[in-house]
């Protein structure tokens, strides 16, 4: 079966630009999340979605940054007026949700973005 | 404020030998706390899980060990391969039942034949 996938798989940017990146997650997976790595740095948490409820948000870095998933599948991850600082590898996993527990997240390959 | 930390950036160890890699933890709330693995350009892959009501748990080759009241925990790779070259990272999970997960630094593991 398929994994969680991620486009683009990389993606360089000029200051100032917004950006979109997409994620698919493993079909049947009610859960997903967005988490980035920056430069020798751990994974950190950004947006949250499981089924229909609201989005735990509590991650976002700025108001410049959103997402959304459009009927429970497709998530896309927005940056605004994209910085340097954005710069990083953002990772897309998803999870059977449900509030079991354990309930394992497998990730995407990620999509590298490079902002000029 | 790091809650999750790993403080090995790279570990080097001989094919055959024992691999430990460390991570220790601040927040008591935690949960469940899982190891993932990280080959470059790809995504991090599950390796094992271990629940905060235990204290170890055994997986083939890979054994995780919780010590609660020293708020650490350790992944053990025994007999160590080539292929287990790749960056570990240590998650926890369970702050007021949130299912995002809180990683470390990560932890470059090198196998040298």
């Amino acid at each position: 079966g398929a994994g969680v996938s991620q486009s683009p798989s990389n993606k360089v940017t000029e200051k100032g630009k917004d950006v979109e990146l997409r994620c698919d997650p493993i079909s049947g997976h009610t859960a997903l999340y967005w988490y980035r790595q920056s430069l020798g740095q751990g994974l950190e948490f950004l947006i949250y979605f499981q089924g229909n409820s609201a989005p735990d948000k509590s991650g976002l870095p700025s108001d410049r940054f959103s997402a959304e998933r459009t009927g429970g599948s497709v998530s896309t991850l927005t940056i605004q007026r994209t910085q340097q600082e954005d710069s990083a590898v953002y990772l897309c996993a998803s999870s059977l949700g449900g509030g079991r527990a354990p309930d394992t997240q497998y990730f995407g390959p990620g999509t590298r973005l490079t902002v000029l | 404020d790091q809650q999750v930390k790993q403080n090995s950036p790279s570990l080097s160890v001989q094919e055959g030998r024992i691999s430990i890699l460390n991570c220790d933890y601040t927040n008591s709330m935690f949960d469940y706390f899982l190891w993932y693995k990280k080959y470059p350009a790809e995504g991090p892959t599950f390796l094992i899980s271990i629940s905060s009501i235990k204290d170890k748990n055994e997986d083939g080759r890979f054994t995780v060990f919780l010590n609660k009241s020293a708020k650490h925990l350790s992944l053990h790779i025994v007999p160590s391969q080539p292929g287990d070259s790749a960056v570990y990272f240590c998650a926890a999970r369970g702050l007021q039942g949130a299912q995002k997960l809180v990683f470390g630094q990560g932890t470059r593991l090198t196998i040298n034949p």
